[in-house]
């Protein structure tokens, strides 16, 4: 079943580097979506990136898409200790259906 | 404030008591779901629902009723709650579908004994 399936699982870096997280996907999408979740809360949406788009800004977060690989990434630039959280990307299923990946914990070192 | 509300934010219940799960939206959203979230399984779709007096199942219905008989209400229903129900729930919203932005609740804790 097509589900998002983000890589790596988890990452831990200092505060100031960038942080980059994968992606994948398994049949065609009219777009892909990314959230966050701070621990125990609801998801917050980052970025919404359409099929025929390869690239996305907003703030400090930058997504990519390819699909002829059927992948897309998101990076976050100058990370700061709030962006510590888990992040996960988002599919169609089909039948009006979305799917979460496993989420990616992102933990910054103040 | 545009929000989706969840009640209650933490629930404790014995196995077979039935509960009902609360969600709200005041953003006029037609598309209405619920998730589940455990460690290690991501977040899973209970139920959705396209519009009022439509509702659809999604990957984990087993255990679970919905109804939408308003445009902004769509409570999750546990008939008869088993431990494996344990989890944390999550309604969101959406305008019109799920290939929207999904506006999600603050989560509800809950714990069957």
């Amino acid at each position: 079943s097509q589900q998002g399936e983000e890589d790596p699982q988890a990452l831990s870096i200092q505060e100031g580097e960038n942080a980059t997280m994968n992606c994948s996907y398994k049949t065609s999408i009219n777009n892909l979506q990314w959230y966050r979740q701070n621990s125990g809360r609801g998801l917050v949406h980052l970025i919404l990136i359409r099929s025929n788009e390869r690239e996305k800004h907003s703030g400090r977060l930058r997504v990519t898409l390819d699909t002829s690989k059927k992948s897309s990434s998101l990076l976050i630039t100058a990370s700061r200790a709030a962006d510590t959280a888990s992040y996960f990307c988002a599919t169609e299923k089909g039948n009006n259906r979305l799917a979460f990946g496993k989420g990616n914990q992102v933990v910054v070192i103040p | 404030e545009a929000q989706v509300t969840q009640n209650p934010r933490y629930l404790i219940t014995v196995t077979g008591k039935k509960l009902t799960v609360t969600c709200s939206q005041n953003m006029n959203h037609e598309y209405m779901s619920w998730y589940r979230q455990d460690p290690g399984l991501g977040l899973r779709q209970i139920y959705y629902s396209m519009n009022v007096e439509v509702t659809d199942k999604g990957d984990v219905p087993e255990g679970y009723k919905v109804s939408r008989k308003e445009k902004r209400n769509f409570p999750l229903i546990l008939e008869s709650p088993s431990p494996n129900q344990t989890s944390l729930y999550f309604c969101a919203s959406s305008r019109q579908g799920h290939q929207e932005t999904q506006y999600f609740g603050p989560g509800t804790r809950l714990l069957v004994l």
